[in-house]
């Protein structure tokens, strides 16, 4: 069974940094590019960034460029983001997304892992 | 930027009911298009990917179509576990952008 777990989330105040992990398991992580998709409270999805399965393609949306890196660790299996200079409109729950069809870069998202809340607030 | 736009934003029904949920795309996406389901506090689920094609374990029941600007969701016969919000999601362009969702609640 696949299976993602976030962590990191957090109170954060504007300005500072937090790094979200995403930790995956029951499937061959180094075949799937991977996404960070967000939900800020009672609001709808918004698509952050990703990465291909070799790192070779990146992109992220306009409102985090030159604030977030994602990166990721194929031998720890794990996904991250570190989010620099955040904002109060960061605030969300964010989710860790597989990219289903091995080798490609951005399709749809199946599975979902159940998210790390991120509270930007002074 | 493609933007989705989803009608109507509540949608209210009983058990038993079709439904049918739209997606308007602001330039087309082809066959590109995707449906997901949310609960609340869970995690959104795939129902549909590339128009039509179900996900693995998703009822029958559940269809999409469309192609270019303009999508559908249809719900044949509701269950009450269909309840919840619906988003969907172009993977045309980027950046990948979702709809800002449809709410199916009970009548």
């Amino acid at each position: 069974e696949v299976q993602l777990v976030e962590s990191g989330g957090g109170l954060v105040q504007p300005g500072r940094s937090l790094r979200l992990s995403c930790a995956a398991s029951g499937f061959t992580f180094d075949d799937h590019a991977m996404h960070w998709v967000r939900q800020a409270p009672g609001k709808g999805l918004e698509w952050v960034s990703g990465i291909s399965w070799n790192s070779g393609k990146i992109d992220y949306t306009d409102s985090v460029k030159g604030r977030f890196t994602i990166s990721r660790d194929n031998a720890k299996k794990s996904l991250y983001l570190q989010m620099d200079s955040l904002k109060t409109e960061d605030t969300a729950l964010y989710y860790c997304a597989k990219d289903p069809l091995p080798g490609l870069f951005g399709n749809w998202f199946d599975p979902w892992g159940q998210g790390t809340l991120v509270i930007v607030s002074s | 930027e493609i933007v989705l736009t989803q009608s109507p934003a509540i949608l209210s029904l009983s058990p038993g009911e079709r439904a049918t949920l739209s997606c308007r795309a602001s330039q087309s996406v082809s066959s590109y298009l995707a449906w997901y389901q949310q609960k609340p506090g869970r995690a959104p689920r795939l129902l549909i990917h590339d128009t039509s094609n179900r996900a693995t374990g998703i009822p029958v029941r559940f269809s999409g179509s469309g192609s270019g600007t303009d999508f559908t969701l249809t719900i044949s016969s509701l269950e009450p576990e269909d309840f919840a919000v619906y988003y969907c999601q172009q993977h045309s362009s980027w950046p990948r952008t979702f709809g800002q969702g449809t709410k199916l609640e009970i009548k």
